[in-house]
């Protein structure tokens, strides 16, 4: 069983769509949750990021971690276009070893 | 303000050769981790430098190795290169103990044929 868990898609959603993206992970000792966006052929940018359980909200981008139940997700309110991209999401205990999901591919269609 | 920054962009490597790949961090950053990204999956750590020292080690054999300048900025060699070795090599960077704000680079795509 993998340490982190991403369904890899792809996702296919009408421009303006709410899109929901999660993971889920067995290690209890993870407490920094990141999601992270990737274009084609670039490098990973840094989203959004949580520290332990609750909610954390950044424009169109609403982190949730909810630590009971092993289990993290992105919301992207309005969705675009140019959100198109795979979304995946890592996490730690502490220290720069993260641990990545495969990736969500996300596809917004105009 | 510049941000990470890796070269080469692509590589084409026989099977067997060596490689090295360069990075240099964000201004103001001190740690660097490499990651290596295979096709269709997320990336996976090799290895962590602060203070010129190699700090923490993912599952990578001992083919995989690095350097931490005095400046911060940082080699990732392989040896014995293997066909499946061929995935894009991320450097990313940090500073101090804030582990929540790691930055990636562009990466370096390798090819081992």
């Amino acid at each position: 069983q993998k340490e982190v868990e991403q369904d890899p898609g792809p996702l296919s959603v009408p421009e303006g769509a709410i899109v929901s993206l999660n993971c889920t992970y067995s290690n209890s000792a993870f407490q920094y949750f990141m999601w992270y966006r990737q274009y084609s052929r670039k490098g990973p940018e840094l989203l959004m990021y949580t520290y332990s359980s609750g909610n954390k909200e950044d424009g169109r981008f609403t982190a949730q971690v909810d630590k009971s139940s092993k289990y993290i997700s992105l919301f992207i309110r309005d969705s675009q276009p140019s959100d198109s991209a795979t979304y995946l999401c890592a996490m730690t205990g502490g220290t720069y070893k993260y641990i990545f999901g495969t990736g969500t591919r996300l596809k917004v269609l105009a | 303000d510049a941000g990470v920054t890796q070269s080469p962009t692509h590589l084409i490597k026989t099977r067997g050769q060596q490689v090295t790949l360069r990075c240099s961090p964000k201004s103001g950053h001190d740690t660097v981790s490499w990651y290596q990204q295979a096709l269709g999956q997320g990336p996976q750590f090799i290895f962590q430098y602060y203070e010129e020292e190699e700090r923490q080690r993912g599952n990578f054999p001992d083919r995989f190795s690095g350097h931490q300048f005095p400046n911060y900025s940082s080699e990732l060699n392989v040896n014995a290169l293997l066909l499946g070795d061929s995935a894009l090599y991320l450097c990313a960077s940090s500073q101090g103990v804030v582990f929540h704000e790691q930055y990636f680079g562009p990466g370096t795509r390798l090819t081992v044929t």
